[in-house]
């Protein structure tokens, strides 16, 4: 298995400018993860879906960011406008869990810059 | 709400020593999972290790083992024969109840040649 794809790897944009992150999970899985990482917070969990259904999104900062899952095999994480305090690192993780406890595989990343 | 701390922001140690990586955590839930996890200048996550609660035998995968000590909520994990590849940041993390995995701050681990 490929393990879980995020794209882009980078992205640098401006200020006010959308961005959307994206990610494919591991086949077969059914629960997944956004994470954004920054030095002053660590890690933090912004939405996780179960069976491409929301169920937690108490840590979206702020109505500028948006979450879908489409299918099974995608998802994507909208910023709507971007600012440069959204500059972190955005990890996607999946995992099999019947009850959201179980071992998640986390993707490589997407590094986020708003000038 | 759980917590996961690790006190240990930085540590440095010589290659082929052992060293032991510290985390607490405060929870009321008595079902949960454990976490270690490594994050090299690659940025990659990388699972490292796994313990259940309800497992009173430490986990073990190669050279990495844990000090699971369920009463003190505390979940250490030690690097046997430390290699310069180890160098990484290392994050604890708790996942149980409804706050789904949370993350310590991690440890900055480098491995000296």
């Amino acid at each position: 298995d490929a393990g879980v794809i995020q794209s882009p790897r980078h992205e640098v944009t401006e200020m006010g400018q959308e961005v959307t992150l994206r990610c494919k999970p591991i086949s077969g899985h059914n629960s997944l993860f956004w994470y954004r990482q920054t030095m002053m917070r660590g890690l933090e969990l912004l939405i996780y879906f179960n069976n491409n259904v929301p169920i937690d999104d108490s840590g979206m900062p702020e109505d500028r960011f948006s979450a879908k899952m489409p299918n099974a095999s995608f998802s994507t994480l909208k910023i709507q406008p971007s600012e440069p305090r959204d500059s972190a690192v955005y990890f996607c993780a999946s995992s099999f869990a019947a009850d959201r406890m179980d071992t998640q595989y986390f993707g490589p990343g997407t590094r986020l810059t708003v000038l | 709400a759980q917590t996961v701390t690790q006190s240990q922001p930085e540590m440095s140690v010589q290659e082929a020593e052992t060293v032991t990586l510290s985390c607490t955590y405060d929870t009321s839930e008595s079902n949960y999972y454990l976490f270690w996890y490594k994050q090299p200048p690659s940025r990659q996550m990388i699972l490292v290790i796994r313990q259940e609660a309800y497992k009173q035998q430490n986990a073990t995968e190669n050279r990495f083992s844990v000090n699971f000590q369920k009463a003190a909520k505390s979940f250490s994990l030690k690097i046997s024969d430390s290699q310069l590849g180890d160098t990484a940041m290392y994050f604890c993390a708790f996942e149980g109840g409804a706050d789904g995995l949370t993350f310590g701050k991690g440890t900055h681990l480098i491995i000296q040649p």
